[in-house]
């Protein structure tokens, strides 16, 4: 699977919006991209992945740039509840490494008031 | 039930002593992930389960590690002769079929909350 490339911190005040930033330049093409949040003390949360197209759910929007090569995840409008520490990861879909995850150091996300 | 369940969510042993941690997927999830996160660390991979397919063991970091799934469903997680730097969080997740639906888009796992293993 692709490396990916993360800030170690990032700060928001509360009420903005919270871009997270990902390199995944060596990424393929039957890769996806995906990002998680790991609330301290609980398990890591799902949020949102994507192919190609920007996706948008209910916690967060996710916009992969043209070349696939890098993505930032977006929480529009970030709240204390927010701060966690959030993995970008690519894997592919099936094949030999069945989705399998592999979460880097992620970048530890502090909202503040 | 609605998410992963894990269990006993934390559990403290004493050295050499062997423990069974039980993950509960979710329902019709065929594929399941046992992961385990030391204490100021990222999470390492240690075995994949999917249907009927031999798992992947390639994360067990030694031979006391072991892992079942009983038809299909709930997985144990075994350590024999625990060692100190086996004390982690041993975190379960479950997934549908990478490949489900046939060239749609695969869904992302569900983690439980984790079983802390503390070995004094």
């Amino acid at each position: 699977d692709a490396k990916t490339t993360q800030p170690t911190s990032m700060d928001c005040a509360e009420g903005r919006a919270a871009n997270l930033p990902c390199n995944h330049s060596t990424i393929s093409g039957n890769e996806y991209v995906y990002w998680y949040r790991q609330i301290h003390s609980q398990g890591p949360q799902y949020i949102i992945h994507g192919l190609k197209n920007n996706e948008t759910n209910e916690m967060a929007s996710l916009i992969i740039t043209e070349d696939r090569k890098s993505s930032t995840l977006i929480l529009p409008h970030a709240t204390l509840r927010d701060t966690a520490v959030y993995y970008c990861i690519v894997s592919s879909a099936g094949g030999t490494s069945y989705g399998k995850l592999t979460f880097g150091q992620g970048t530890i996300l502090t909202v503040h008031p | 039930g609605a998410g992963v369940s894990q269990s006993p969510s934390n559990k403290v042993t004493e050295k050499g002593k062997d423990v069974e941690l039980r993950c509960d997927p979710i329902s019709g999830h065929t594929a399941l992930y046992w992961y385990r996160q030391s204490l100021g660390q990222g999470l390492e991979f240690l075995i994949y389960f999917q249907g009927n397919s031999a798992p992947d063991k390639s994360g067990l970091p030694s031979d006391r590690f072991s892992a079942e799934r009983t038809g299909g469903s709930v997985s144990t997680l075994t350590i024999q002769r625990t060692q100190q730097e086996d004390s982690a969080v041993y975190l379960c997740a479950s997934s549908l079929p990478r490949d489900r639906p046939p060239g749609g888009k695969p869904g992302g796992y569900t983690f439980g909350s984790g079983t802390r293993l503390t070995v004094v």
